[in-house]
């Protein structure tokens, strides 16, 4: 099965200060979506990258899609509190025939006051 | 459009019971429905993938016999757990692909007691 991982696993940053969160994977992927996603609620996407390479921005959040198209990256400029969230990475991965839409390991950050 | 309506969003039930939760595609045809558990603070985990008019493809390490799923409809996908037990308590929530991308339901929190 193929496996998208995330690091950092948990940040707790003040507010004002920038972040990266990484999504690595040893397969090739289609597609990488990102989301965020609040206790109890399902997740909210926020942005699909689709060519190696590709630089998406999003307000204060960019999104790039590794050349290989095996990893990608979020970075949040000027974190606020209202980031604060899980962030998920998810792709279409495919093991035994079976395609599947599997989710990354997961950041969760904190954004404090 | 693209909406996935899943019920109950919270249930309470004694350990020994069933619980059944639906996932309903409101305006489009779900041929494929994903099942996610997810654990306090934890990324989705892919249960199983159910597919209409043919057996739920189980992920390694879910039983099958106590997580049953059914998709007997274009617009309804159901998972069981039966005979559950406190260590079932979970946050279970589906996805399915459309043109737009992947929707999910809202989740169902399950408390077994």
């Amino acid at each position: 099965t193929q496996l998208l991982e995330q690091s950092p696993q948990f940040l707790s940053i003040q507010e004002g200060e920038n972040l990266t969160v990484y999504c690595n994977s040893s397969s090739v992927f289609s597609s990488l979506q990102w989301y965020r996603q609040e206790p109890g609620e399902g997740p909210v996407l926020l942005v699909t990258v689709v060519t190696g390479g590709e630089v998406k921005k999003l307000k204060r959040l960019t999104f790039q899609f590794g050349d290989a198209r095996k990893d990608s990256s979020l970075h949040i400029t000027a974190a606020q509190p209202g980031d604060t969230g899980l962030y998920l990475c998810a792709g279409v991965g495919r093991a035994s025939g079976t395609y599947k839409y599997i989710f990354g390991t997961g950041t969760r950050l904190k954004v404090l006051a | 459009g693209a909406v996935v309506s899943q019920h109950p969003s919270r249930v309470i039930c004694k350990s020994g019971t069933s619980v059944k939760i639906e996932c309903r595609s409101l305006d489009f045809q779900a041929t494929t429905m994903f099942w996610y558990r997810q654990f306090p603070k934890k990324s989705l985990m892919l249960m199983a993938t159910s597919n209409e008019g043919s057996k739920a493809t189980y992920e390694q390490g879910v039983e099958k016999d106590k997580f049953l799923i059914n998709h007997a409809s274009l617009t309804l996908s159901t998972l069981t757990v039966t005979s559950a037990h406190p260590e079932d308590s979970s946050f279970y929530i589906c996805s399915a692909p459309t043109t737009y991308g992947y929707t999910f339901g809202s989740g169902t929190r399950l408390t077994v007691v």
